[in-house]
């Protein structure tokens, strides 16, 4: 099983509507985040949490909010989905109790907003 | 403002060669290193990392340098195989940071044809 995994794979939705991408980690790690990627421009941050009390925006977390309901759940919010969200998104998590610790990441969310 | 720079968007080199992938940043606080290697439909999973008290950084087929001086470091594959076929992303985090957040580059497609 992966150690990292979102719901759903893929969306396909209209604009306008209402997104929540979900997202669990069995690793134990305290730090998640939420990234999209659109082609030719890497990996962007749009959320991340130290921990269940700790939210912090991202580079570009405007149009979307995001839901630390566990440890282990991290979730993001499109509340009014448009077109320009169309993108891959990924969510990692990290270890806190050490320093210079990399992210997993699970395999995405193709999202696509018609 | 891009901090994490990856000029070549693709790259192609034939099987058994070396593969170089070259990254720059400009912000002279990172202090730790990573490459990811993502395949289609799979999130970007970890390979290497450097830290910014060494220069070299070796794993298998797979070693890492930096240069902090030019603010350059480069992942280099010997011998490259089809299966490192994949984009690769370089990141960076900065030194204090303690929400281990990473910056990206834009990526580069690696091809190793036979």
């Amino acid at each position: 099983d992966a150690d990292v995994t979102q719901t759903p794979r893929n969306r396909i939705t209209k604009t306008g509507k209402r997104i929540m991408l979900e997202c669990s980690q069995t690793k134990g790690h305290d730090r998640m985040y939420w990234y999209r990627q659109d082609p030719g421009l890497g990996l962007r941050l749009i959320y991340y949490s130290f921990d269940v009390k700790d939210i912090n925006k991202g580079e570009i977390s405007d149009g979307y909010s995001v839901s630390r309901q566990a440890q282990a759940k991290f979730s993001l919010s499109l509340e009014s989905a448009i077109p320009n969200q169309t993108a891959l998104y990924f969510c990692a998590t990290s270890d806190a109790g050490l320093v210079n610790q990399p992210q997993h990441f699970g395999d995405g969310t193709r999202l696509s907003i018609l | 403002d891009q901090q994490v720079k990856q000029n070549s968007p693709s790259l192609s080199v034939q099987e058994g060669r070396i593969s170089i992938l070259n990254c720059d940043y400009t912000n002279s606080m990172f202090d730790y290193f990573l490459w990811y290697k993502k395949y289609p439909a799979e999130g970007p999973t970890f390979l290497i990392s450097i830290s910014s008290i060494k220069d070299k950084n070796e794993d298998g087929r797979f070693t890492v340098f930096l240069n902090k001086s030019a603010k350059h470091l480069s992942l280099h594959i010997v011998p490259s195989q089809p299966g490192d076929s994949a984009v690769y992303f370089c990141a960076a985090s900065a030194r204090g940071s303690t929400l281990g957040r990473l910056y990206f580059g834009r990526g580069t497609q690696l091809t190793v044809w036979p």
